[in-house]
């Protein structure tokens, strides 16, 4: 199994363009994040998702949309570009969020905005 | 709201013990997980506690205490490769009971 796979690894932006972030598992889980991380931070969540059609919002939301339109996948859209979103950003997936069950993380995407 | 805590970096020797420590305080409680996450990479799970107790699993045991909001990694017979950074997070009941992640303790292993 690939687990989840995030494309792409690296990416520079300039200020006010917009991108997608693609996340894919193929382990059938119904919950998927967003996370961001940041030096001294540690990983914050952006947006979540507990199922197909279904997602809300985190912890730092703002400037970022999702969709959840398949199980598989969960892409992280950034409307403008800005310095302050330059940042690791992780997308995890899980079975559902009863207790015991851990999540899996994508390998990140590093991205820089100038 | 939530609130993880943790040392930001600690440092050992080949073959000595390491205790990781980490306070919490949640909204809801449904698990305390460890994952450790090398430069550069992914996270990984280490281990999971619910109940108080000391869960062990190889040279990594976690041990919880839900009353005083607390948990520590136990890291023993260190190796090199255990230089990473460990991230303490929890389960709420806040945003769908997804992941509420501690800032990191980095680890240094040294010879």
């Amino acid at each position: 199994n690939a687990g989840v796979t995030q494309t792409p690894k690296f990416q520079v932006l300039k200020t006010g363009q917009s991108m997608t972030l693609q996340c894919a598992q193929d382990m059938n889980h119904e919950y998927m994040s967003w996370y961001r991380q940041d030096p001294g931070m540690g990983l914050r969540l952006i947006h979540y998702s507990v199922g197909a059609g279904i997602t809300d919002q985190g912890e730092v939301p703002n400037g970022y949309n999702v969709s959840r339109s398949t199980t598989e996948d969960f892409p992280l859209r950034l409307l403008s570009a800005a310095p302050s979103q330059t940042s690791v950003y992780f997308c995890a997936s899980s079975y559902s969020g009863y207790t015991t069950t851990e999540a899996f993380f994508g390998q990140g995407t590093r991205l820089t905005v100038v | 709201g939530q609130n993880i805590d943790q040392p930001t970096e600690m440092t050992a020797t080949e073959g000595a013990i390491v205790q990781i420590n980490c306070t919490y305080q949640t909204s809801g409680f449904n698990g305390l997980f460890w994952y450790q996450q090398h430069a550069g990479e992914a996270p990984t799970f280490l281990s999971y506690n619910v109940l108080d107790g000391l869960e062990e699993k190889g040279r990594f045991s976690s041990f919880l205490s839900r009353s005083k909001g607390y948990s520590y990694l136990l890291l023993k017979e260190l190796q090199m490769k255990d230089s990473a950074s460990y991230l303490c997070a929890v389960r709420a009941w806040g945003y769908g009971q997804n992941f509420v992640f501690g800032p990191g303790t980095r680890l240094s292993v040294l010879p």
